[in-house]
């Protein structure tokens, strides 16, 4: 059972690259989500997508933009890489539908992709 | 601005004794607290979870406590062993806003055998 798989593991981009990270779950989870971890910071919200065929934005979209692809695929694009955004990115899904009022579900994370940007 | 803090990046310990991981949060909305552990090159792993209606979780080793009135919450893990050397996230959300998570900023356990 992969569960959560993240590809590439790593990448190092010149300023001003494109980019996809690719991001697909086996679990036939309905909610999906990516984050980045920075060094003295938590993990923070980039997108989701609470189902197949929505994506939103999190707490720190600026820079990114994602395709829910279909229910197992949620891709997340750098259309200019910058500096800024050197970071590990994780994406994660979970059971159920993510909005007001809908029971919590634990987020199962993927191994993280770790992208240097010159 | 930190909704979710962890003021201790790093927490020595001996084998077979008690770990304490803190946690403080400052959204009075938040309903539902997790906490994550992390290996190296690893993605986090859901290990407990705490809704706050409970003020104590526990499964196997590894139990949560919640004290909302303070807006706290820590894990204990007793007894400590090796394999739980790691990095701990705790993580935050409110149901009436949409569930998103907000994560503190990672304790580092080093289990000393």
């Amino acid at each position: 059972n992969a569960g959560v798989t993240q590809t590439p593991k790593f990448q190092v981009l010149k300023t001003g690259q494109s980019m996809t990270l690719q991001c697909a779950q086996d679990m036939n989870h309905n909610s999906m989500y990516w984050y980045r971890q920075d060094p003295g910071m938590g993990l923070r919200l980039i997108y989701y997508s609470a189902s197949e065929g929505t994506t939103d934005k999190g707490e720190v979209p600026n820079g990114y933009n994602v395709s829910r692809l279909n229910k197992r695929e949620f891709s997340l694009r750098l259309e200019s890489a910058a500096p800024s955004q050197t970071s590990v990115y994780f994406c994660a899904s979970s059971e159920g539908f993510w909005g007001p009022g809908q029971r919590t579900q634990p987020q199962h994370f993927g191994d993280g992709t770790r992208l240097s940007i010159l | 601005d930190q909704q979710v803090k962890q003021n201790s990046p790093s927490l020595s310990v001996q084998e077979g004794r008690i770990s304490i991981l803190n946690c403080d949060y400052t959204n009075s909305m938040f309903d539902y607290f997790l906490w994550y552990k992390k290996y190296p090159a690893e993605g986090p792993t859901f290990l407990i979870s705490i809704s706050s209606i409970k003020d104590k979780n526990e499964d196997g080793r590894f139990t949560v406590f919640l004290n909302k009135s303070a807006k706290h919450l820590s894990l204990h893990i007793v007894p400590s062993q090796p394999g739980d050397s790691a990095v701990y996230f705790c993580a935050a959300s409110a149901s009436n806003t949409g569930n998103q998570f907000y994560f503190g900023t990672g304790t580092s356990l080093t289990v000393i055998p």
